[in-house]
């Protein structure tokens, strides 16, 4: 079968540095998305990794390792605006997205 | 910004009721998808299209219907609600052709069933 694990919950402190993990097993890789959700709200687009490395994109970054079937998605500086889940999605090799639970991102002042 | 809209927000109804969630995006996208996501929970597809006249159905099992008759709008309608229906439903299309896969999402549509 095919899924995709991150932690259900972490805690950071505000202008703190988090790395939120991601792992997949999946019938063929596309590339890997990282997804924002803010409650109640839909997921807005992250970041995409279809080669190995790091993806810097201001205060966020998605790091991906193909062979060991890992992400992880960087944030620095903290802001009480970042609490809110992070989907993991992985598009498999029929280019459908596969998606993790999500990872609830709180963060204390 | 994306241009996706979704009608109703919010919906309460009873169990046997026919309802039609409404979904358009002025953004000419070939792809369009309907989820279902419960909260704390994955994203799992319902229907995608991936153009007009064009509907498959996704890995979660469901008493569902589509159409794609114009590009822009890809309603999803149930013909009996049940309780078990009850979620959010969250509409979301992305260009064709060789693009990432990313996806612009609609506002979502909750539905609670009683």
């Amino acid at each position: 079968g095919q899924n995709i694990d991150q932690p259900t919950e972490m805690t950071a402190t505000e202008g703190a540095i988090v790395q939120i993990n991601c792992t997949y097993q999946t019938s063929g890789f596309n590339g890997l998305f990282w997804y924002q959700q803010h409650a109640g709200e839909a997921p807005t687009f992250l970041s995409y990794n279809v080669l190995d490395g790091l993806e810097e994109k201001g205060r966020f970054s998605s790091f991906l390792s193909r062979s060991k079937g890992y992400s992880y998605l960087l944030l620095k500086e903290l802001q009480m605006k970042d609490s809110a889940s992070y989907l993991c999605a992985v598009l498999d090799s029929n280019y459908q997205l596969i998606w993790g639970a999500g990872t609830k991102l709180i963060i204390k002042p | 910004e994306a241009d996706i809209y979704q009608t109703p927000r919010y919906l309460v109804i009873g169990t046997g009721k026919k309802i039609t969630l409404e979904c358009s995006q002025t953004m000419g996208h070939d792809k369009m998808y309907w989820y279902q996501q419960d909260p704390g929970m994955e994203l799992h597809l319902i229907h995608y299209s991936y153009g007009v006249n064009s509907t498959e159905k996704g890995d979660l099992s469901s008493e569902s219907t589509v159409s794609r008759i114009r590009t822009e709008h890809f309603p999803l309608t149930l013909e009996s609600a049940r309780p078990s229906h009850t979620s959010q439903y969250l509409c979301a299309s992305s260009p064709g052709g060789t693009d990432t896969g990313e996806l612009f999402f609609g506002e979502g549509s909750r539905l609670t069933v009683l």
